[in-house]
């Protein structure tokens, strides 16, 4: 059984840093890309970053570029997401999301329960 | 705004049949793979409908997708209370801007 869970949320203040991570298993975890998404408060989804199978190649949204950093240690069958310069906009629950298939372009078959990050002084 | 266009909310009676659409552009919908996935209050999205028709196994066949150039509808018949949810259309875009777009989500109400 696919099982992806998430951990690190906390509340943060605007400007500090902060690192999720997703520990994965029931599949081969470094068969496949990554990813983050998240989920502010009562709206919609958003994409965060992606991961290649082997951390060779990294993408992200407009809205985070510069400040995350996403990265992998297949070894341990793990996901990570490092926060930095954090703004009250990153509120938001973090999922981590599993392609459904292998091919670069495939979307998400299994979430993670979601880590929340609040970013308030 | 969500770079997928989905209407906030529909709805629907028990035993309907109720459609919810998803407009993209060619650079999204228009040249790859759309996704549906329904989230039920307080948990995380559940994949119902892969690459524009594909139903995963355990998706029930009252749900089905379909995809026409930049636009894609999921339809779902013989409406059940359950069903009440948020939808979410997504796809891969090729534009570099955003490697995954999705749509910002349509309420369902069951009346």
């Amino acid at each position: 059984e696919v099982q992806l869970v998430e951990s690190g949320g906390v509340v943060v203040q605007p400007g500090g840093s902060l690192r999720l991570s997703c520990a994965a298993s029931g599949f081969t975890f470094d068969d496949y890309t990554m990813h983050w998404v998240r989920q502010a408060p009562g709206k919609g989804l958003e994409w965060v970053s992606l991961i290649s199978w082997d951390g060779g190649s990294t993408y992200y949204a407009d809205s985070v570029k510069g400040r995350f950093t996403i990265s992998r240690d297949n070894s341990k069958n793990s996901l990570y997401l490092q926060m930095n310069s954090l703004r009250t906009e990153d509120t938001a629950l973090y999922y981590c999301a599993k392609p459904a298939m292998t091919t670069v372009n495939s979307l998400f078959d299994y979430w993670g329960q979601g880590t929340l990050v609040t970013v308030s002084s | 705004q969500s770079v997928l266009t989905q209407p906030p909310s529909a709805s629907g009676t028990p035993g309907q049949r109720v459609t919810i659409s998803c407009s993209g552009s060619s650079s999204n919908i228009g040249s790859n793979y759309v996704y549906w996935y329904q989230q039920l209050p307080g948990t995380a999205p559940k994949l119902l409908i892969y690459r524009n028709n594909q139903r995963p196994s355990g998706v029930p066949d009252r749900f089905s997708g379909s995809k026409s150039g930049t636009s894609a509808s999921l339809a779902i018949s013989g409406l059940r209370s359950e069903d009440e949810a948020d939808y979410y259309c997504a796809a891969w875009d090729d534009s570099l801007s955003a490697y995954v777009v999705f749509g910002g989500g349509t309420k369902l109400t069951v009346l």
